[in-house]
């Protein structure tokens, strides 16, 4: 159980284009899912948490506008980055934590999207 | 001064011998523990959460937490080369919304 996916896996895309990945629970409802950035070596880094139908929260320092977030359902939420520039080349990474018993304080995370911005 | 500290490693441990990991954590509202395992180029993998002083085991894997003292360990016993990864230890205050505070990880080697 607590499986969550993303789409795709990996994306690469011109400068100046925008990205949207897919976030997808799918043996649970997920009532809040957060998107994480993780860079070569790095650690993970929160960048937003968003609860079905209620706008996302940011992190300080992410911007909002390009990082738009919509989590529309209980199963699905999406990150579209907004014109893409190299420097958000990154490993992008949802989790999300269901409702009832253990999970729900329990992130699981899904495989992880690997954008290059060229 | 970070909120969740973990040794980066990395740990070296021959094959079959018990690796333990240490975390430490700062804020005492701290309720919820987690270890996570995150292999190179891959998104963390939840090995177990731990909510209540002492030992919980799974399989090869004990978590240990003390809120006294404000730390959580693991423990792998019977390490194999498969484990070799970086160990992510995670912290949940519920009052923070559910976020996990992460500690910089772990990096275990298991050596045949």
């Amino acid at each position: 159980g607590a499986v969550v996916s993303q789409h795709p896996s990996w994306v690469i895309c011109k400068s100046g284009t925008s990205v949207k990945i897919e976030c997808r629970s799918l043996d649970f409802q997920a009532t809040t899912m957060f998107w994480y950035r993780q860079f070569p070596k790095q650690s993970l880094m929160l960048m937003a948490t968003s609860n079905e139908g209620s706008k996302a929260t940011y992190e300080q320092g992410v911007e909002k506008d390009k990082f738009l977030i919509n989590h529309a359902s209980l199963t699905l939420s999406t990150l579209t980055v907004t014109s893409a520039h190299p420097e958000d080349s990154s490993f992008y990474i949802c989790s999300a934590t269901g409702m009832g018993g253990s999970s729900t304080d329990t992130q699981y995370f899904g495989p992880g999207t690997r954008l290059t911005v060229l | 001064q970070k909120e969740v500290e973990q040794n980066s490693g990395p740990l070296s441990v021959p094959e079959g011998a018990i690796a333990s990991l240490n975390c430490t954590y700062s804020d005492r509202v701290s309720q919820s523990f987690f270890w996570y395992r995150q292999y190179s180029g891959k998104s963390p993998e939840l090995i177990m959460s731990i909510y209540s002083n002492g030992d919980k085991e799974d399989g090869r894997f004990t978590a240990q937490l003390n809120k006294a003292s404000q730390y959580v360990s693991l423990l792998i016993r019977d390490s194999q080369p498969s484990d070799s990864a970086t160990y992510l230890c995670a912290v949940n205050a519920w009052t923070a919304g559910n976020k996990l505070t992460f500690g910089g990880g772990t990096r275990v080697l298991v050596k045949p």
